[in-house]
């Protein structure tokens, strides 16, 4: 089975300031990761993924993750936070070998950038 | 490109009407899904469609029914709405080849108020 944990509800960072957003995950085999941001009355959005290769990934916004595979985890990140990056932020797994299972997603997380 | 557009916007039910959400893409995906989100609960996937005529059930389709007649469109139907049903609907598609590492693309979301 796969499952993505979020363990923070609420990340709250002050303007400029480095930002993390957790995630860890489990699956059977090796596994797809995405990051998807959702901003207020609006559906979600893709910023990055890990498929294979380097274990740091850079995606949209400045946005980037990296992947540790002996941690489970694939933690976002952001040298510099602003308050427009204050959104509910999703990060997603499915198994390599799944095929055509559907992608699951963690609770999310409310990222609250303070000016 | 419209991208996947979900009509209605907002929807306000009372006990036992029933109801369709429509889903519509442009991008000649295989690969169709609806989500409910509510606070603290994340994305639920309901129900899912790998391809025109194809359809399967997620992790809570109890209440509903989609169908999928054409690659284009992935109605829910609600069939008695209840209370419990009061969220936020996204349906969301992507290509089905290499489903596992794809993006998914997602529509604005139908509010849904059940009375």
């Amino acid at each position: 089975a796969q499952s993505v944990a979020q363990p923070e509800d609420q990340v709250n960072v002050a303007e400029g300031n480095p930002l993390t957003v957790k995630c860890t995950y489990s699956v059977s085999g090796n596994p797809y990761l995405f990051w998807y941001v959702q901003y207020p009355n609006r559906g979600l959005q893709f910023l990055l993924k890990y498929i294979t290769g380097d274990n740091l990934v850079k995606g949209s916004y400045g946005f980037e993750a990296e992947f540790n595979k002996s941690q489970t985890s694939f933690h976002l990140k952001k040298p510099s936070a602003l308050v427009s990056d204050s959104a509910l932020y999703f990060c997603a797994v499915r198994d390599i070998r799944s095929g055509n299972t559907p992608l699951v997603f963690g609770k999310g997380t409310r990222l609250s950038v303070i000016a | 490109n419209a991208g996947v557009t979900q009509t209605p916007k907002f929807q306000v039910l009372k006990t036992g009407q029933s109801m369709t959400l429509q889903c519509a893409q442009d991008m000649n995906h295989e690969y169709m899904s609806w989500y409910r989100q509510d606070p603290g609960m994340g994305l639920r996937l309901i129900h899912y469609s790998v391809g025109a005529g194809i359809t399967d059930q997620g992790e809570v389709p109890n209440g509903y029914n989609v169908s999928r007649s054409t690659t284009e469109d992935f109605p829910l139907r609600l069939l008695s709405a209840a209370p419990s049903q009061t969220s936020v609907y996204f349906c969301a598609s992507s290509r089905r080849q290499t489903l596992a590492k794809n993006i998914q693309y997602f529509g604005a979301g139908t509010r849904l108020s059940v009375l």
